[in-house]
C-alpha cells in the first residue's frame, strides 16, 4: 500500500527557533502533498497544498513566512516553522497524493507533534 | 461556511452493534468522498472511499452509503468491535482536479463498549 512517512514524530524546541519537519512518500511519487494543522480533538485544518517544482499554495490566513514549505523531490516535502511561539504548538500531519490508474487519493503521514516551550 | 457537516459529534455503540456517521456536504462539484480513521496520537487512515456513480460501497464491515440528491452520504460499521473506537472524519473533494484538497468534517469520536 502506499506509505508515508515523517520525521520526527515529536519535537520540543524553545521559542525563537526553528523546526523542519519531513514528509516523504516511500514507495510511491507524490507531484502533490498537502500540510494540516490538528488542534487536540478537533478537526485537520489545511494549511499549505504543495507541489513538486513550484511554490506552495498557502490557505487564507496561513503566514507564507512563518510556515515555510519546500516541495524538492517528488518523494519529499519540508515544512519549516520559522521563529516558532508557543502558539505554533500542534499536531502537524502531511499527506501526499497517490494516483494510479482510476484511483486518485491521499494518505497521510502519521504527525508530528511540536512542542514550543 | 462549513462544507462538510458531520454529525453525531460523538457516538456510544455496544459491541456487535451497527455504528452510522453522517456528513452532509454543498458544494455539488466535490466528486470524491473518502472516510478516515484516526487513532489518538496518530495520522488519520484511510478507510474507504467512494466516487458519485454509485450508490453503496462496502468493504468488509465498512459501507459507504451515498446520497447524491440529498447531497449527503454515511458510514455504516457493521459488528462494532471495541477496537473500531476512534475518531471518524468524513472528506470530500473535487477529486477530478490536479492538486485539489480534503475537506475534512469536524469528526466523530466513536465509543465501543465491550
Amino acid at each position: 500500500g502506499a506509505v508515508v512517512s515523517q520525521h520526527p514524530s515529536r519535537v520540543i524546541c524553545k521559542s525563537g527557533t526553528s523546526v523542519k519537519i519531513e514528509c516523504r512518500s516511500l514507495d510511491f511519487q507524490a507531484t502533490t502533498m498537502f500540510w494540516y494543522r490538528q488542534f487536540p480533538k478537533k478537526s485537520l485544518m489545511l494549511m499549505a497544498t504543495s507541489n513538486e517544482g513550484s511554490k506552495a499554495t498557502y490557505e487564507q490566513g496561513v503566514e507564507k513566512d512563518k510556515f515555510l514549505i519546500n516541495h524538492a523531490s517528488l518523494t519529499l516535502s519540508t515544512l519549516t516553522v520559522t521563529s516558532a511561539h508557543p502558539e505554533d504548538s500542534s499536531f502537524y500531519i502531511c499527506s501526499a497524493r497517490f494516483r494510479e490508474g482510476f484511483s486518485d487519493t491521499q494518505y497521510f503521514g502519521p504527525g508530528t507533534r511540536l512542542t514550543v516551550l | 461556511q462549513q462544507q462538510v457537516k458531520q454529525s453525531p459529534q460523538s457516538l456510544i455503540v455496544q459491541k456487535g452493534g451497527i455504528s452510522i456517521i453522517n456528513c452532509a456536504y454543498e458544494n455539488t462539484a466535490f466528486d470524491y468522498f473518502p472516510w478516515y480513521q484516526q487513532f489518538p496520537g496518530k495520522g488519520p487512515a484511510l478507510l474507504i472511499a467512494i466516487r458519485p456513480d454509485v450508490s453503496e460501497k462496502k468493504e468488509g464491515r465498512f459501507t459507504i452509503s451515498f446520497n447524491k440528491s440529498a447531497k449527503q452520504f454515511s458510514l455504516h460499521i457493521m459488528d462494532s468491535q471495541p477496537g473500531d473506537s476512534a475518531t471518524y472524519f468524513c472528506a470530500a473533494s473535487k477529486g477530478s482536479q490536479a492538486g485539489t484538497a480534503l475537506i475534512f468534517g469536524k469528526g466523530t469520536t466513536l465509543s465501543v463498549s465491550s
